[in-house]
């Protein structure tokens, strides 16, 4: 199975700051990488595929970035509405993996 | 407007069967896998596996290979999450998605909670 580390595992950031999230594969992963935002007591919402593909409708303030087995998420200008909790997947192989989550909290 | 509905919570005991199940609309249901993942209380995402609504073809994470058994009914367009025997370990909110590589959608989920 490839893992997936993800990094911080929490982190307090305030309004406007930019905020970076890593996900490291265990293996190379081809960019076959997607971001989800979890809100408490919500299903996770898809933010974007191949590594770096933004969803419709998710803000240009979220990219992405990465290849082989290193993967980031950025929030450039963090709003309030991006307090949650923030997962990386692959789906390069199966058993498809998720990282253990980054928690973003308001400082 | 696709949707996935779930199933409403259920308190099991442990050793008991369980079904849960996923209802999609707004797509067509056989052109999709469904993908079911776990959420312990306070946990992270485990992806347990996943079923191509088509054929019934599954393929299951290890980590639940044997525990668990997902099935479709095509012509009611829903895939169930089938539980023989219930652990207390079994206690989780349970959410199924729609994809093929990655999961665009999502039910709301399925608080599963077993308890003597």
């Amino acid at each position: 199975d490839i893992q997936m580390t993800q990094s911080p595992s929490s982190l307090s950031a305030s309004v406007g700051d930019r905020v970076t999230i890593t996900c490291r594969a265990s293996q190379g992963i081809s960019n076959a990488l997607a971001w989800y935002q979890q809100k408490p007591g919500k299903a996770p919402k898809l933010l974007m595929h191949a590594a770096l593909s933004l969803e419709t409708g998710v803000p240009s303030r979220f990219s992405g970035s990465g290849s082989g087995t290193d993967y980031t998420l950025t929030i450039n200008s963090l709003q309030p509405e991006d307090f949650a909790t923030y997962y990386c997947l692959q789906y390069y192989s199966a058993p498809r993996t998720f990282g253990q989550g980054t928690k973003v909290q308001i400082k | 407007e696709v949707q996935l509905v779930q199933s409403g919570a259920e308190v099991k005991k442990p050793g008991e069967s369980l079904r849960i199940s996923c209802k999609g609309s707004g797509y067509s249901f056989t052109t999709y896998w469904i993908s079911w993942v776990r959420q312990m209380p306070g946990k992270g995402l485990e992806w347990m596996g996943r079923i191509d609504p088509s054929d019934s073809q599954t393929n299951y994470s290890p980590s639940f290979q044997g525990h668990v058994t997902f099935s479709v009914d095509k012509s009611i367009t829903t895939a169930y999450l089938q539980w023989s025997s219930l652990k207390a370990s079994d206690t989780a909110v349970y959410y199924c998605a729609r994809g093929y590589l990655y999961d665009a959608d999502w039910g709301q989920g399925t608080l599963v909670t077993v308890s003597s």
